[in-house]
């Protein structure tokens, strides 16, 4: 089954705490990308990456970091998480444009993370 | 600055009762508006692609429109299963989604 997957889905943490949340697909798919989604706020993006080795910021990168380092796998790290970082997260992936024309984002199921 | 604005921001339906969802946007240069649906815990869901005004797009009792300054998703005779929040997001430049904050639709028995 085509899907993107994220781990944990649920995390409850402590300021300063390093963690990680895991995204992968299986879709064979170039562009991945990070978004947070806030009350109000919809979603935003973090931190996209257009292939291998190739990342660059979105709209609200400030306190995240993120690497790609194999196609499938697109981690966010966040390296001293502060309570505003709490919120709902979802990494998503897709094909790369083509003739000029974009395609749709497929979504993973979201993280739930919670920063004390 | 690329905006996505969503109205209503919840809309109760009666099942059977046909409406619309609007979206409106203002963005340098469209290169896609996308609908996505969202069930409550659950990432969003593709729906449609528009990318040129007078487009239309179907999917069982629901059709997405598009115009140059907004994009409508009409729901016709909706059902209970159709209950969710609904998501418009615009391709604005080079890997930049906007998204809209969304309508949450509860349609009732």
């Amino acid at each position: 089954e085509a899907q993107v997957t994220q781990n944990p889905r649920y995390l409850i943490t402590v300021t300063g705490k390093k963690l990680t949340v895991t995204c992968s697909q299986n879709m064979n798919h170039e562009y991945m990308s990070w978004y947070r989604q806030d009350p109000g706020l919809g979603l935003r993006q973090i931190y996209y990456s257009m292939n291998v080795e190739v990342t660059d910021k979105g709209d609200v990168p400030e306190g995240y970091k993120v690497s790609r380092k194999e196609k499938r796998n697109f981690p966010l790290i966040l390296e001293s998480p502060s309570p505003n970082q709490t919120s709902l997260y979802f990494c998503a992936s897709s094909l790369p444009p083509s003739g000029g024309s974009y395609n749709e984002q497929f979504f993973g199921p979201g993280t739930r993370l919670t920063v004390l | 600055e690329d905006q996505v604005t969503q109205s209503p921001e919840a809309l109760r339906l009666q099942e059977g009762e046909s409406s619309s969802l609007n979206c409106s946007y203002t963005v340098s240069g469209l290169r896609g508006l996308f609908w996505y649906r969202q069930d409550p815990g659950k990432g969003p869901e593709f729906l449609f692609t528009l990318y040129s005004a007078g487009e239309e797009k179907e999917k069982e009792r629901l059709k997405a429109t598009l115009t140059k300054k907004e994009s409508f998703l009409h729901i016709t005779a909706p059902k209970p299963e159709d209950s969710a929040t609904y998501l418009c997001a615009v391709q604005a430049s080079f890997q930049k989604l906007v998204f809209g904050t969304g309508t949450r639709l509860l349609v009732s028995p």
